[in-house]
């Protein structure tokens, strides 16, 4: 069964800074990988969704990798703001109709 | 920008009722979900419905769940006899293909007592 975990379980870091988020899996043949954001007692918010065949996905100040031989993952947020404080969360679908999310990473970005 | 809504968004049930969780998907999607979430646990997947019938589901999702698409817009999940386990955000999502990306509403956060 996959298994997908995220790394750090929390990270807390000045407005401005750089950071990574990290995702791994244990069987490498997915079908495509996305991260998502939760904020408190909301849904979920879909960020990037990485196809098997990428290697990487941007969008504004997000930037997504993958490399499935290895089994890994990696948000990259530049220039955090407030605003980004949230759980980032990583989900891959193994190509059955469902979804393997991890346990989240819960990011807080200090003004 | 469409979105996934969900109703209600707080339900509380004694043990052994039935409750409905109701969901409206993204109109031109076609491919339908239910998540769940245990407060501090990973979100997990319950089932996936596509072409008015069940197209995948998962282990937690046994004789006490069903779900439907009773009239072109709304989705719903049902939990005939509740079980203290079963209290969780219920989340309903959407895609417009097969293994797309997913469009999820705010939850339904259900307290069975």
């Amino acid at each position: 069964k996959q298994e997908v975990t995220q790394i750090p379980a929390a990270l807390s870091v000045p407005e401005g800074e750089n950071l990574v988020l990290n995702c791994s899996f244990t069987d490498s043949a997915i079908y495509n990988l996305q991260w998502f954001r939760q904020d408190p007692g909301k849904g979920l918010t879909s960020l990037l969704l990485i196809q098997s065949s990428q290697r990487e996905q941007t969008s504004g100040r997000l930037n997504a990798s993958l490399d499935k031989s290895s089994g890994r993952s990696t948000l990259y947020i530049a220039a955090s703001q407030p605003g980004d404080s949230a759980t980032y969360l990583c989900a891959v679908s193994t190509g059955a109709n469902n979804l393997f999310f991890g346990t989240g990473t819960r990011l807080t970005v200090i003004p | 920008e469409p979105e996934v809504t969900q109703t209600p968004s707080h339900q509380v049930t004694q043990m052994g009722q039935e409750v409905i969780l109701r969901c409206v998907p993204i109109s031109n999607h076609l491919y339908f979900y239910w998540y769940r979430q245990i407060l501090g646990q990973k979100v997990e997947f319950l089932v996936s419905f596509y072409n008015n019938e069940i197209s995948e589901k998962s282990e937690i999702f046994d004789d006490q769940f069903s779900v439907e698409r009773p009239d072109g817009s709304n989705f719903t999940l049902k939990i005939r006899s509740t079980k203290l386990e079963d209290s969780a955000m219920y989340f309903c999502a959407s895609s417009g293909a097969a293994l797309g990306k997913l469009f999820f509403g705010s939850g339904t956060q259900l307290s069975v007592l």
